[in-house]
């Protein structure tokens, strides 16, 4: 089966830098790759995904990059904000009604 | 939309005791997954469903696990007898299937504590 691996497990930033999550995963059939934020005491939220026929995907201080050759893809929060502070999931599946194989996960912290 | 709905969102009991969790997905989502988080293991999935039929439970962790969708509207998680191992956050989430470009939506999560 697919293996996700996330790294950094831990993050500390300042506000306004940027910060950047990576991911790796095993089966080169997955095609799908959703980012999750959660809050404490939420569910994991979609924040962005993208698909294996696009390289890059950006959504205002968010973007996230797929390198399908290297099986790694990653997200990039820019300006960071307080507000941005939350653990945040990778994942691949080969489709988005599929099995997610979720990565161990990122506990961001932005400091002020 | 209200987005998926769980309940009960905490539940305390004790071990031996029948647990039930329910959930609520997405109008016309028809996926329904069923996760457990710790953390010491992080977000598993336990069982999911297509069109209310359940399609891989391998992740459901023994026979006290048991999970069924009777309509499109709603499915249920049961724990029968729970121990203080089942300790978790229990989340549902939904989705509309391969095709239409939705991700997996989360539940806010019912946090189970076993004593």
């Amino acid at each position: 089966g697919e293996n996700v691996e996330q790294h950094p497990s831990t993050l500390s930033v300042q506000e306004g830098d940027s910060a950047v999550i990576k991911c790796t995963y095993s089966d080169s059939a997955s095609n799908y790759f959703p980012w999750y934020k959660q809050e404490l005491g939420k569910g994991p939220q979609l924040i962005i995904d993208i698909r294996s026929n696009v390289g890059e995907k950006k959504d205002q201080r968010i973007a996230v990059t797929l390198n399908k050759t290297a099986k790694h893809f990653s997200l990039h929060i820019t300006e960071t904000q307080p507000e941005d502070s939350a653990v945040y999931f990778c994942a691949a599946s080969m489709n988005t009604g599929n099995q997610f194989y979720f990565g161990t996960g990122t506990s961001l912290t932005v400091i002020p | 939309d209200a987005g998926v709905i769980q309940s009960p969102r905490h539940e305390v009991t004790e071990m031996g005791q029948e647990v039930t969790l329910r959930c609520k997905p997405i109008s016309g989502h028809d996926y329904l997954f069923w996760y457990r988080q710790t953390m010491m293991r992080g977000l598993e999935l336990l069982i999911y469903f297509n069109n209310n039929v359940p399609i891989d439970d391998s992740g459901m962790p023994e026979d006290r696990f048991s999970a069924k969708m009777p309509n499109a509207s709603f499915s249920t998680l049961k724990i029968q007898p729970s121990e203080p191992r089942d300790s978790a956050v229990y989340f549902c989430a939904s989705s509309r299937g391969l095709t239409s470009g939705t991700s997996q939506y989360f539940g806010p999560g019912t946090r189970l504590t076993v004593l």
